[in-house]
């Protein structure tokens, strides 16, 4: 049973633009969360996290908000560019258990 | 620091043969993670060690799967027999756990069971 779930596989954003990727959780128990981004033939690099009394996080390009009533996740992408385009997986943290979602496959076209 | 170094990096290997995946965290990580990525499931954590003991193996799918981390800077996933079903990426991740939540992943192992 997927406790993350990321609904979009894919998504497409024109160069400049905002990119917005979404993540959902069950589990309540969730204190931390995490966005990776993973290059074809690499590991997953770690991008951003939030803490679970928090509801938003940013850190240059890249924002990430928490929604704790609609257990919901978002990352924010601004501007867009060439070099975002990978696949970005969302996870969640209770005590030393992740949790990671499908990924979403973000192309950022020029 | 080299990362996380796993071997090797592409296995290929019939039905029924054993496979061994190789990890080496980083230098001073107290935990070391197993995952495995497919494409329905994303990654899924199959086991994880703290000092080199395994904590939590519940994500471990069957018997025909083990891990052992003999120490601090060697960890073994195996699995025996193969199956054309565990045909997925393989990474192994470490982490400082006192200071960081963040785990740093290695380049992953492609295993293709035919």
């Amino acid at each position: 049973d997927q406790q993350v779930k990321q609904n979009s596989p894919s998504l497409s954003v024109q160069e400049g633009r905002i990119s917005i990727l979404n993540c959902d959780y069950t589990n309540s128990m969730f204190d931390y969360f995490l966005w990776y981004k993973k290059y074809p033939a690499e590991g997953p690099t770690f991008l951003i996290s939030i803490s679970s009394i928090k509801d938003k996080n940013e850190d240059g390009r890249f924002t990430v908000f928490l929604n704790k009533s609609a257990k919901h996740l978002s990352l924010h992408i601004v501007p867009s560019q060439p070099g975002d385009s990978a696949v970005y997986f969302c996870a969640a943290l209770t005590g030393n258990q992740f949790y990671f979602g499908t990924g979403t496959s973000l192309t950022v076209i020029p | 620091d080299a990362g996380v170094i796993q071997s090797p990096r592409h296995e290929v290997t019939e039905m029924g043969q054993e496979v061994t995946l190789r990890c080496k965290p980083i230098s001073g990580h107290d935990y070391l993670f197993w995952y495995r990525q497919t494409m329905m499931r994303g990654l899924e954590l199959l086991i994880y060690f703290n000092n080199n003991v395994p904590i939590d193996d519940s994500g471990m799918p069957e018997d025909r799967f083990s891990a052992k981390m003999p120490n601090a800077s060697f960890s073994t996933l195996k699995i025996q027999p193969s199956e054309p079903r565990d045909s997925a990426v393989y990474f192994c991740a470490s982490r400082y756990g006192p200071t960081s939540y963040e785990q740093y992943f290695g380049p992953g192992t492609r295993l293709t069971v035919t």
